[in-house]
């Protein structure tokens, strides 16, 4: 089955700066990559997500890479600001579900 | 215009004593999941309706049942909680397959004493 790796487990970066995630996967058929982002004491939200079919998506401040070959994907964050402090998760579709990577704490320092 | 809704958002069991959380749906999707999830984890899938088609997964405890009677609602049952059960339940409903969006319903937070 799938297994997707997430990487780091926590981030602390200057507000203004960006942020890097990254996520690994195992299954070569898995096609749709996910990106929630969970708010303390609130429920997931998807934030971007990206199919095979293409390399890299971006909506705003945010944007997702996504390499097939190699089997992994990142999420990437310009101009952060307060307001993106929240755990971020990756996933990757299997079947009828989605796998989720371990989480990302994401801190902006002030 | 809540899409997901999870009742009750807090709920109080006794060790041992069957408790049933509920999910409903104005989405009409096809598929809802049942997760849990324990501080500073990731959500961990319990199970999942596709239609009417349940799949467990391999590691969910017997413990755990659900029922989905018709395409908006969805129960999960905890037939003896234990302390190790105590979490947050999140529902989620998707339009089909993991291909596409999870909408996930604001949970229901569950203590055991």
């Amino acid at each position: 089955g799938e297994n997707v790796e997430q990487h780091p487990s926590t981030l602390s970066v200057q507000e203004g700066d960006s942020a890097v995630i990254k996520c690994t996967y195992s299954d070569s058929a898995s096609n749709y990559f996910p990106w929630y982002k969970q708010e303390l004491g609130k429920r997931p939200q998807l934030i971007i997500d990206i199919r095979s079919n293409v390399g890299e998506k971006k909506d705003q401040r945010i944007a997702v890479t996504l390499n097939k070959t190699a089997k992994h994907f990142s999420l990437h964050i310009t101009e952060t600001q307060p307001e993106d402090s929240a755990v971020y998760f990756c996933a990757a579709e299997e079947d009828d579900k989605i796998i989720f990577g371990k989480g990302t704490r994401l801190h902006i320092l002030p | 215009d809540a899409m997901v809704i999870q009742n009750p958002r807090y709920q109080v069991t006794q060790f041992g004593k069957p408790v049933t959380l509920s999910c409903s749906q104005t989405l009409n999707h096809n598929v809802m999941y049942w997760y849990q999830q324990k501080s500073s984890q990731a959500p961990k899938l319990l199970f999942h309706y596709y239609d009417k088609d349940f799949n467990n997964e391999a590691d969910t405890p017997d413990n755990f049942q659900s029922r989905r009677p018709n395409t908006s609602f969805c129960f999960l049952d905890i037939r003896s909680p234990g302390l190790g059960d105590a979490a947050m339940y999140l529902c989620a409903t998707s339009r089909a397959s993991g291909r596409y969006e999870q909408y996930f319903g604001p949970g229901t937070r569950l203590t055991v004493t």
